[in-house]
């Protein structure tokens, strides 16, 4: 069973700092992993999908490594704002193709 | 390009009462997902869909949840009766097919007294 442990939990930053948030996977065997994104009562918004054979992939200030044999990933977040205050989950999908998610990170970016 | 659309966004019921969400994917996603989300926790996947088949059920509690996907569109899942730790919110997702990026709906809260 694919276990997906994300963390800290929590994380407070100050506006400008980066962001580094973890992943780790238990099974390296994987497919893709995907980065979400989770505000307050809403849905997840997938913010970046990294597929197996790939080392990283960046969209905007966002920039996620995948390390599959070590089963690890990071979502690093360029000079943080109070708007990427939000709870970060990362999914991953083995060769069943089932999506396995950790318990996120909550961040709390400080103007 | 509409997203997954779920309804309703909230729902308070009293316990062995039944209960029923909907969700309508995007277009043309073959692969429906129904994931149940307790506070503080991550998703948990309910039952995958592949078209109007299910490819994965096996962590949805099959005494009290039903769900289906009619003509490989929309989808509906069931609680019959439900429990107190029913309580949760229910997300709905869709993807072009089963290994690519996944999109999810607003969710529904439900609170079961």
């Amino acid at each position: 069973k694919q276990e997906v442990t994300q963390i800290p939990a929590a994380l407070s930053v100050p506006e400008g700092e980066n962001l580094v948030l973890n992943c780790s996977f238990t099974d390296s065997a994987i497919y893709n992993l995907q980065w979400f994104r989770q505000d307050p009562g809403k849905g997840l918004t997938s913010l970046l999908l990294i597929q197996s054979s790939q080392r990283e992939q960046t969209s905007g200030r966002l920039n996620a490594s995948l390390d599959k044999s070590s089963g690890r990933s990071t979502l690093y977040i360029a000079a943080s704002q109070p708007g990427d205050s939000a709870t970060y989950l990362c999914a991953v999908r083995k060769g069943d193709y089932k999506l396995s998610f950790g318990a996120g990170t909550t961040v709390t970016v400080r103007a | 390009e509409a997203g997954v659309a779920q309804s309703p966004r909230y729902k308070i019921i009293e316990k062995r009462q039944s209960v029923a969400f909907w969700c309508n994917p995007i277009s043309g996603h073959a692969t429906l997902y129904w994931y149940q989300q307790i506070l503080g926790q991550g998703p948990k996947l309910l039952i995958q869909f592949q078209n109007n088949g299910v490819v994965d059920d096996s962590q949805l509690p099959k005494d009290r949840f039903s769900a289906e996907r009619l003509k490989g569109v929309d989808s509906t899942l069931k609680i019959q009766p439900a429990k107190l730790e029913d309580s949760a919110v229910y997300l709905c997702a869709s993807s072009w097919t089963e290994n690519t990026e996944a999109f999810f709906g607003q969710g529904t809260r439900l609170t079961v007294v």
